[in-house]
């Protein structure tokens, strides 16, 4: 079985400020790491994932995140936050036809 | 490209009435799931569908049926409405047999159980 945690349900940040969103995950198998953001009152979208290869991933829009498997973290980090990044961010493990989700950070971008 | 689509969007019903949320996809994927979305919660797996005539339980199946009688359609059943089912539910696809890919997801609809 697989679980994911998210340590932190609300992030605020002011703009242009560094943030990460940290998220943990269990498995018993290989699995593929996502994550996902969520814009209000809309569908989730993927905004990276790591499935092989190197442990550094990264996003158009200046997101990263990178596979620990030792410590089996998969932190997502922007060195400097817009408003435009106030949304709601999912971590997801896949392992077979499953995708699981943690429980959510919401990224709060102040001016 | 119309991608994943959800209907109603907003739904409101009473206890003990019965309703279909309807799913559809026309991007030929297998794999098709619904979750539903309560607030810190995150998204919990209800029932997915790795194809016609294929489905099985996710983690909240109770109170729930599904069926799929074609690739592009995936109707989630509620029998017996209960307040605990209010929530926001989403319905997503995914064309990689191995899971891999990304799930597509539709814009959701919100139910509330008076």
């Amino acid at each position: 079985a697989q679980s994911v945690t998210q340590l932190d349900s609300q992030v605020p940040v002011f703009e242009e400020a560094p943030v990460e969103l940290r998220c943990n995950y269990s498995s018993s198998v290989s699995v593929y790491l996502f994550w996902y953001v969520q814009y209000p009152n809309q569908g989730l979208q993927l905004l990276l994932k790591y499935l092989s290869g190197s442990t550094l991933v990264e996003s158009i829009n200046g997101f990263e995140a990178e596979f620990n498997k030792s410590q089996t973290s998969f932190h997502l980090r922007k060195p400097s936050v817009h408003i435009s990044d106030t949304a709601e961010y999912f971590c997801a493990v896949s392992g077979g036809f499953k995708t699981i989700f943690g429980a959510g950070t919401r990224l709060f971008v102040k001016a | 490209n119309a991608g994943v689509t959800q209907t109603p969007k907003f739904r409101i019903l009473k206890i003990g009435q019965s309703m279909t949320l309807q799913c559809t996809q026309d991007m030929n994927h297998n794999y098709m799931y619904w979750y539903r979305q309560d607030p810190g919660m995150g998204l919990k797996l209800i029932y997915y569908s790795v194809g016609a005539g294929i489905t099985d339980k996710g983690e909240v199946p109770n109170g729930y049926n599904v069926s799929r009688s074609t690739t592009e359609d995936f109707p989630l059943r509620l029998e017996l409405a209960a307040p605990s089912q209010t929530s926001v539910y989403f319905c997503a696809s995914n064309l990689d047999r191995s899971n891999t890919g990304e799930l597509f997801f539709g814009e959701g609809s919100r139910l509330t159980v008076l």
